[in-house]
């Protein structure tokens, strides 16, 4: 089937770095591809839709400054998160869109822990 | 706007036991239903689904049933295993753009504990 890799699985950063988080699709091409948050014991917000070679559409609430999304590619898009604090603690899941089928495939999310 | 509900958990079941998680939701128009499983360190995964009304999604063992009428969508397996134990997701897409996988919201997950 479809696989949706994220990178890094974990990561722990200072209070004020960036860090920056890719979700690749690979074995398909996704023209769109979304960004959740999830809070431990909570359900999966969607941040924001990421669409091959043209803005990110960010969900109301979200900052876009903070949270920068790039999708260069039909397999890769990339979400940095900038001048981290511990309230950005969570738990980030990638979704691709498989143009073909049209189904949403997800990748194993990326723990993010700013101290 | 759209949300889902989902019975809280965690759930925990013996084998062959039978499997109910319960799931409501509020969405308008004519929203597609899912149901995503996510085992210990890996993404989710699609595990049925629904796109209208009486339309029942299976998969596994696993059912549930578009219910207009009462907004819910309910998980049902007559008897589980313990590979089934995983967090379980109800989801509905508002169909925008003519896909039945645009933008999904999620309820909030079911832990779900299967002993031998």
């Amino acid at each position: 089937g479809a696989v949706v890799s994220q990178h890094p699985s974990r990561v722990i950063c200072k209070s004020g770095t960036s860090v920056k988080i890719e979700c690749r699709s690979l074995d398909f091409q996704a023209t769109t591809m979304f960004w959740y948050r999830q809070f431990p014991k909570q359900s999966l917000m969607l941040m924001a839709t990421s669409n091959e070679g043209s803005k990110a559409t960010y969900e109301q609430g979200v900052e876009k400054d903070k949270f920068l999304i790039n999708h260069a590619s039909l397999t890769l898009s990339t979400l940095t998160v900038t001048s981290a604090h511990p309230e950005d603690s969570s738990f980030y899941i990638c979704s691709a869109r498989f143009i073909s089928t049209d189904k949403q495939y997800f990748g194993p999310g990326t723990r993010l822990t700013v101290l | 706007g759209n949300s889902v509900t989902q019975m809280e958990g965690p759930v925990t079941l013996s084998e062959e036991a039978f499997l109910t998680i319960n799931c409501t939701y509020t969405a308008t128009g004519y929203p597609s239903l899912f149901w995503y499983v996510q085992y210990p360190g890996e993404g989710l995964q699609l595990l049925l689904k629904a796109t209208k009304a009486d339309d029942k999604g299976s998969n596994k063992g696993f059912e549930a049933t578009y219910r207009k009428e009462t907004t819910s969508f309910h998980l049902e397996k007559g008897s589980v295993q313990v590979s089934d134990s995983a967090v379980y997701f109800c989801a509905l897409s508002d169909g925008a753009g003519g896909t039945s996988y645009g933008k999904l919201t999620f309820g909030q997950g079911t832990i779900l504990t299967v002993h031998p």
